[in-house]
Parts: C-alpha cells; structure tokens; sequence
C-alpha cells in the first residue's frame, strides 16, 4: 500500500520568514494530494490539493508544488504569520485505492512573532 | 461549524464498558471514516464506508466495531477497551470515490482507565 513521509516533524519559524513541509510517497499510481491544516484543539481542514497532472499550485500565501517522477511534493507558505501556528498533514491518495487518503505523520508549524 | 458532528465530544470508559460513538454529516456525501488520532499515529484510518458499505478496515482490533445504517449516520461501538486505545477519534465524510475533500468531525476524546 501507500506510504507517505512528512518532513520535518517540528520546523520554527520567525514571523514573516517562508515555511516549506516536504513529503514523500511510495505508490507511483497516486494522483491526488492534499494538505490539511489543524490547529490546535480543532479539527483538521483542507488548505489545498494538488491532482497528479499539475506541477504547482497557488493559493494567496500557500503553494504546493508536485514532483511526479522523484515523488515528492511540498507546502510552501510565505510571509507566515502566528495565526499559521498549527500541524499540517500531508496526504496522497491512489487511484485504485477507493476512497483513501494516507496521510503523512504531521509538521507541527511555530511562527514566532 | 456544523457539516459533521460527533458526540459524545468527550468519553471517560473502564476496560469492561461497552459504549458508542455517534458521527452524523448534513452535507449529502456518500463516503464516511473513522480516523484514530494519537501522539504516535497523527491521523490513522480505521474503517472506511461508501454508500453505507465498508470498503476499508485498516487491520484494525475487533473491539472497535463500526456500523452505517444510512450515508448521514457512523457509529463507533467499543467494548472491552484498552488503555493504549485512548486517543481522539475523528469522524470524516466525502462526495465518495474520487479525489473530494475529506470534511472532520470535531472529534471524541476517549480515555480508556
């Protein structure tokens, strides 16, 4: 099955600096990668997917690029701010693996101001 | 937020109780999970469901018992617990098959003495 790896576990930041959450997957057939954001004591939600067939995706300060051939993809978040502070989950899911996502163990983001 | 509820939000059980999580979703999505969220797996699948059939059991112990009688309804039944099965227990529901976003439940924090 799929596996996925999340890199760093923890990754401090000064206010105003970039972030960047690397992670890897197994499964070449994997098409469709999320990233979720949890802040603390609430529930985990979607800040951006990316499909297999896209290199790079923007959304205002977040950005997730797609590297199909060495299998990776990242976050990328720009002028962070405190309110970033939370974990961010990595996923993948695979074509023929019906409705699941595996998800990668979590980057726990501090953003000092 | 109100698109999936869980109760109850917090649950205290002794190894020899038999109790049951209850998971609801008013967004129309065909696909609900159960995740298991601990210190040391973050976001760990357990069951899957589609169209109230399970289509995922991700090995997981016969003393989480799920059980879908609709596409709105999940329910988690527990007996025989034990301490190391304390964590929080995430419901999640989705369009179904597909690369849709994954919508959380805030959650049951189950403490298992």
């Amino acid at each position: 099955g799929e596996n996925v790896e999340q890199h760093p576990s923890t990754l401090s930041v000064q206010e105003g600096d970039s972030a960047v959450i690397k992670c890897t997957y197994s499964d070449s057939a994997s098409n469709y990668f999320p990233w979720y954001k949890q802040e603390l004591g609430k529930r985990p939600q979607l800040i951006i997917d990316i499909r297999s067939n896209v290199g790079e995706k923007k959304d205002q300060r977040i950005a997730v690029t797609l590297n199909k051939t060495a299998k990776h993809f990242s976050l990328h978040i720009t002028e962070t701010q405190p309110e970033d502070s939370a974990v961010y989950f990595c996923a993948a899911k695979t074509l023929n693996a019906g409705n699941m996502l595996t998800f990668g163990g979590g980057t726990r983001l501090m953003v000092k101001p | 937020e109100t698109g999936v509820t869980q109760t109850p939000r917090h649950l205290v059980m002794g190894m020899t109780n038999k109790k049951s999580l209850k998971c609801e979703q008013h967004l129309g999505h065909n696909a609900m999970y159960w995740y298991k969220q601990s210190a040391k797996k973050p976001l760990e699948l357990m069951f899957v469901y589609n169209f109230k059939e399970q289509t995922e059991n991700n090995s997981v112990p016969s003393r989480f018992s799920p059980e879908c009688p609709n596409s709105s309804h999940l329910f988690l039944h527990l007996h025989t617990l034990q301490p190391e099965d304390s964590a929080l227990y995430l419901c999640a529901s989705s369009q179904g098959g597909g690369p849709y976003e994954q919508y959380f439940g805030p959650g049951t924090r189950l403490t298992v003495t």
